[in-house]
This record gives structure tokens, C-alpha cells and sequence, in this order.
């Protein structure tokens, strides 16, 4: 494909539901990154994957965030009963191997909790 | 703990003039570092990394361990370099840690 791919572009929640967000990383990229950027911030890291494995949920707020990656391609971070803090715009990345490699970032997707 | 620090919010000059955006960073172990740019309506994108010891559109940054800075250096500011700029730590081998990042206005 052309490049990282997120959707929704823009995901607008209730506070309380639950959202997904997906990430369609460059194809053969063995790690995939999720990070949270808040407005006026730089992306805060999130969770970290190689291959379907995740090495990394350090960054998770909190156990409302769940993030998989099944099948080493495709991910979604899910988001369970939405807080207005959880407003922000959530970007996936990914590398072709592992640490030192540069990052290919998606456009985002921007969710706002209302 | 690690961190980033990028003094400067906004950072205006007029084109031609040098530019230096500043970077600091705080890691006990050796470091990666990397400045990542994104332009308006652009997804952000690697500019360099200190491990290359690159120049990139005319952008270079040296890493000085003594004063724990990777300040991003231009002698000359072009218009088109008009962009957010973030600097990245890179640790514990799947870690990057951004700075808040710095805003340059290049002015005509």
C-alpha cells in the first residue's frame, strides 16, 4: 500500500461507549507502534507490537485500552467506556525490524469524547 | 526517567536566516536520537537520526553527550521548512519518547 493506514479519520464518542480504531500497517513491517497525542503535545507511547505479539503495553493508561494485532498485520486499539480525557488523536506507526529503524506514522485518527 | 525537552514553543525567523531548534535530552543509558518533522497536512515523518550523522534538506543535529543536547541546526531557513518539529528519544530498544515539539515559522 502507500503507506500507513488509519481509520476512522475522525471518530466522535458519547463518553461512556466503547470505540475501535484501526491500523493497516505497510505490508511486511514487524513492529507496530500505537501512540496518544494530546493537542499541544508530542505522541505519548502507548503499546508496542512484533509481529502478533505484544511486547509492550506499558503505556496503556488505563485497562479500558486493549490493543491486538492477531495476525502480525492488522491492529485495533479499543477503547472501553470513553472519558473525555481519552480525547486526543491516536496514531499508529510501524518499522520494517526492530529498534534503530525510522518510523512510518498513519494520518491519525482524531476522537473526540463528548 | 527519560525525557525530552523542547524549550521552545514557536520559533519565527525570516527566510535565509539560521535556524537552530533546540533539544534536550535526560537518559542514564546511550541513546538514540532522532528528529521527526511534520509539515502542515502531512503525516510525521523521519527527518534524521544521529546514528546516520546525515544532512537532510540542508538539516543537520549533533549529538553532544557532555550537555545531554541534538539540536537541529539550518544555516539557511527556506520557506517550505515552515513545519512542526519533534525530537525522539529512543530507548530499551521499542521506545520512542517525543518532545511537545517546536513550531517553525519561516517568514518570506
Amino acid at each position: 500500500g502507500a503507506g500507513v493506514s488509519q481509520s476512522p479519520r475522525y471518530k466522535v464518542a458519547k463518553r461512556g461507549q466503547d470505540v475501535a480504531l484501526r491500523c493497516d500497517p505497510i505490508s511486511g513491517h514487524v513492529s507496530l507502534f500505537w501512540y496518544q497525542q494530546a493537542l499541544g503535545q508530542g505522541p505519548e507511547f502507548l503499546t508496542y507490537f512484533q509481529n502478533e505479539a505484544q511486547l509492550d503495553k506499558s503505556g496503556l493508561p488505563s485497562d479500558r485500552f486493549f490493543a491486538e494485532r492477531p495476525e502480525g498485520s492488522v491492529s485495533t486499539l479499543k477503547i472501553q467506556r470513553t472519558q473525555q480525557e481519552d480525547s486526543a488523536v491516536y496514531l499508529c506507526a510501524s518499522s520494517l525490524v526492530l529498534f534503530g529503524e525510522k518510523l512510518f506514522f498513519g494520518s491519525g485518527t482524531q476522537l473526540s469524547v463528548l | 526517567a527519560q525525557r525530552v525537552t523542547q524549550p521552545e514553543k514557536l520559533l519565527s525567523v525570516f527566510k535565509g536566516a539560521p535556524v537552530e531548534l533546540k533539544c534536550n535530552y535526560s537518559y542514564s543509558g546511550s541513546p538514540e536520537l532522532f528528529w521527526y518533522v511534520q509539515y502542515s497536512r502531512q503525516r510525521l515523518q523521519l527527518l534524521l537520526r544521529h546514528i546516520s550523522r546525515e544532512s537532510i534538506k540542508g538539516f543537520t543535529a549533533d549529538l553532544n553527550k557532555g550537555e545531554t543536547s541534538f539540536h537541529l541546526k539550518k544555516p539557511f531557513a527556506q520557506e517550505e521548512d515552515s513545519a512542526m518539529y519533534y525530537c525522539a528519544l529512543g530507548y530499551n530498544f521499542n521506545k520512542f519518547y517525543f518532545g511537545s515539539g517546536t513550531k517553525l515559522n519561516v517568514k518570506p
